[in-house]
């Protein structure tokens, strides 16, 4: 079974601009959770979306969305980048979210000059 | 006081020797546990989760929650140099009617041959 994928894995970007991710989850599974990790801050939640609707968000600005598309894949944009959104950008794969088992995609290295 | 708390280490363990690692968490609430491994530049990957209080074995790995005291550790038996990495420890929250995975921010083991 194919595992968790993210694209792009690398993205340089400037201040200002604006980004998307995508993550595709494991066949099977209608959660994804995306999670900001910075060697300062750790791991944090930003969103989880399951059946196309966003369940849970964590304390981030409103530049940071997202969204589910049927097929269970998702995306994670970011807007007017700012230098502190430099990151390592993971999403997580779980069959119903919530408490259930997640599994990390490679993840996407963000860099904002 | 952090959710999820770990001592970031690191802990230095001899090959062979059992490698014990903790971590306290603040919401009685929660339910389901995980430890994650995650070598440098690398995503996090799922070895352990346990729901039940008492001990969860693996090969060489066993969980251990007291709900009571919210606590739960992770030890690694015959430590491996291949185990060193950051271990981080995640539990479920409950915000409304959603859940959601908090992470620690992890524990350095390094296992020295």
């Amino acid at each position: 079974k194919a595992g968790v994928t993210q694209t792009p894995r690398y993205l340089i970007k400037t201040r200002g601009q604006q980004v998307t991710l995508s993550c595709s989850p494991i066949s099977g599974h209608r959660s994804v959770s995306w999670y900001q990790q910075t060697p300062g801050q750790g791991l944090q939640f930003l969103f989880e979306y399951f059946s196309e609707t966003q369940r849970n968000k964590g304390n981030f600005p409103g530049r940071f969305s997202g969204r589910q598309f049927s097929n269970s894949r998702s995306e994670m944009n970011v807007s007017t980048l700012e230098l502190g959104d430099s990151a390592l950008y993971l999403c997580a794969s779980s069959l119903t979210g919530g408490d259930n088992e997640q599994f990390f995609g490679p993840g996407t290295r963000l860099t904002v000059l | 006081q952090k959710e999820v708390e770990q001592n970031s280490g690191p802990l230095s363990v001899p090959e062979g020797a059992i490698a014990s690692l903790n971590c306290t968490y603040s919401d009685r609430g929660s339910q389901s546990f995980f430890w994650y491994r995650q070598y440098s530049g690398k995503s996090p990957e799922l070895i352990m989760f346990i729901y039940s209080n008492g001990d969860k074995e693996d090969g060489r790995f066993t969980a251990q929650l007291n709900k009571a005291s919210q606590y739960v550790s992770l030890l690694i038996r015959d430590s491996q140099p291949s185990d060193s990495a950051t271990y981080l420890c995640a539990v479920n929250r409950y915000d409304s009617s959603a859940s959601k995975i908090i992470f620690g921010s992890g524990t350095r083991l390094s296992i020295r041959p």
